[in-house]
């Protein structure tokens, strides 16, 4: 295993068009996050997974946005009616719970261009 | 809400130039601090995790200190090379929220001049 994996990489899309993302966690790590970058900014949260329950949102996750971690394995992110505001990098982040203070390993994301 | 600081913004060096870089947090209550290169266009590369209780760690030329009362970590590069050019990111986990979501500063982009 060779890390986070994401895909993919990079997708152009129309304003309101539906798009999905794919993240591949590290095989043996039960936590699974969704974070959204923005151009000059750090990181921000979206959404944690622990197994296949999703534990935790944002408000930054609008009713727009959607989440799924099925089976514990690899997690979707769908985007629906796109909006140019949602152009950024999605990244997806992996970690083993065995205590709760614990490393976070990183994919190389998704980049998100709403035209 | 936790905020989290990284100064300064932006770095030039030349190559082999020893440095440092810093970031301050406002709530004391963490589980841990996380040092992250981001090169353009890519994810994060986990460099170090300093866990509440310890006051430091190393990887190579790499040391990352922890000050939790103060709020501060610093992030030295010691003989700095033209690969260490990239943007350094630092995130808490808080004891507030769990540790299920990192706080990201805004990053320190650092160019080492050949």
């Amino acid at each position: 295993d060779t890390g986070v994996s994401q895909d993919p990489r990079h997708k152009i899309t129309k304003r309101g068009q539906n798009v999905t993302f794919r993240c591949d966690p590290i095989s043996e790590h039960n936590r699974l996050y969704w974070y959204r970058q923005t151009l000059g900014q750090g990181p921000e949260f979206l959404t944690y997974f622990q197994n296949e329950a999703q534990l935790e949102k944002s408000r930054l996750l609008s009713d727009r946005f959607s989440a799924e971690r099925p089976k514990g394995s690899f997690s979707t992110l769908e985007i629906q009616r796109t909006e140019q505001g949602d152009s950024a990098m999605y990244l997806c982040a992996s970690s083993l719970a065995l205590r709760q203070s614990t490393e976070a390993f990183f994919g190389q994301g998704t980049r998100l261009t709403v035209v | 809400k936790q905020e989290v600081t990284q100064i300064p913004a932006a770095l030039s060096v030349p190559e082999g130039e020893n440095l440092v870089l810093n970031c301050s947090f406002t709530d004391s209550a963490i589980y841990n601090l996380q040092w992250f290169r981001q090169d353009p266009g890519k994810g994060l590369t986990s460099l170090l995790l300093i866990q509440s209780s310890q006051r430091e760690q190393t990887s190579g030329r790499l040391n990352a200190s922890l000050d939790k009362s103060s709020g501060r970590s610093t992030l030295y590069i010691a003989a700095s090379q033209p690969g260490d050019s990239a943007t350094y990111l630092c995130a808490v986990t808080e004891r507030q929220t769990g540790a299920n979501n990192l706080f990201f500063g805004t990053g320190t982009r650092l160019t080492v001049i050949p």
